[in-house]
């Protein structure tokens, strides 16, 4: 089945680092999707990417649509304590009429203040 | 609040009982969904809904599992005979197909469900 394969699985970083995360799947997305996630709540969308080769921002962070569509990354500039928590990329099957999302496996983000 | 509502938030529940969880989606959004999320883990797709019509059900959907939407609007998920490897958090989400810019999802904030 598809796999989407998360790196780096968690990172500790200074207050004001910038920080890099990415996301490879083993087949072609139409959609990427990047979500954040708090302890017991729900993930919270963060930024939705439709075509290869898009780049988009939200404020601190920005992210990319892979060209050969198998790929994603978010960087969050600037990082501060309130950035704390699971990020998580996700893709849309461009076969699939559903919709339906695969999820990598979560990168857990910790900042020092 | 407009967006995607779950309800309980929180059940614990002892071995062998029925459950049963209500989601709410986002007004006028046609299209839901059911994940589940165990520690550690993303969330793995369970079933999917065009209005009333289940168009698609995971593997891990056992038979214990029933979801429903009757009129479009709102969604159950029923566990049956609940065993302690059910435990896990149980996330609606919904969008809305046709949309110009894709269909981008939203996710409330999960249900947690602890079988004791």
């Amino acid at each position: 089945g598809q796999q989407l394969n998360q790196s780096p699985q968690s990172m500790f970083i200074q207050e004001g680092e910038d920080v890099s995360m990415n996301c490879t799947s083993s087949s072609i997305f139409n959609t990427w999707l990047w979500y954040k996630q708090d302890p017991g709540e729900g993930p919270v969308l963060l930024i939705a990417l439709y075509k290869a080769g898009e780049l988009t921002s939200n404020g601190r962070l920005t992210a990319q649509f892979g060209i050969t569509r198998k790929d994603s990354f978010l960087n969050i500039s600037a990082s501060i304590p309130s950035d704390v928590g699971i990020y998580f990329c996700a893709g849309q099957d461009g076969s699939s009429n559903t919709g339906k999302l695969i999820f990598g496996q979560g990168t857990t983000l910790q900042v020092k203040p | 609040d407009t967006g995607v509502s779950q309800d309980p938030r929180h059940k614990i529940t002892k071995r062998g009982q029925n459950v049963t969880f209500r989601c709410d989606p986002i007004s006028e959004h046609n299209r839901l969904y059911w994940y589940r999320q165990t520690l550690g883990q993303g969330p793995e797709f369970l079933t999917y809904f065009q209005n009333e019509a289940q168009l698609e059900k995971s593997r891990l959907l056992s038979d214990r599992f029933s979801a429903e939407r009757p009129k479009g609007s709102f969604s159950t998920l029923e566990i049956q005979r609940t065993e302690q490897g059910d435990s896990a958090m149980y996330l609606c989400a919904s969008s809305s197909k046709g949309q110009t810019s894709g269909n981008t999802i939203y996710f409330g904030e999960g249900s947690w469900l602890t079988v004791v």
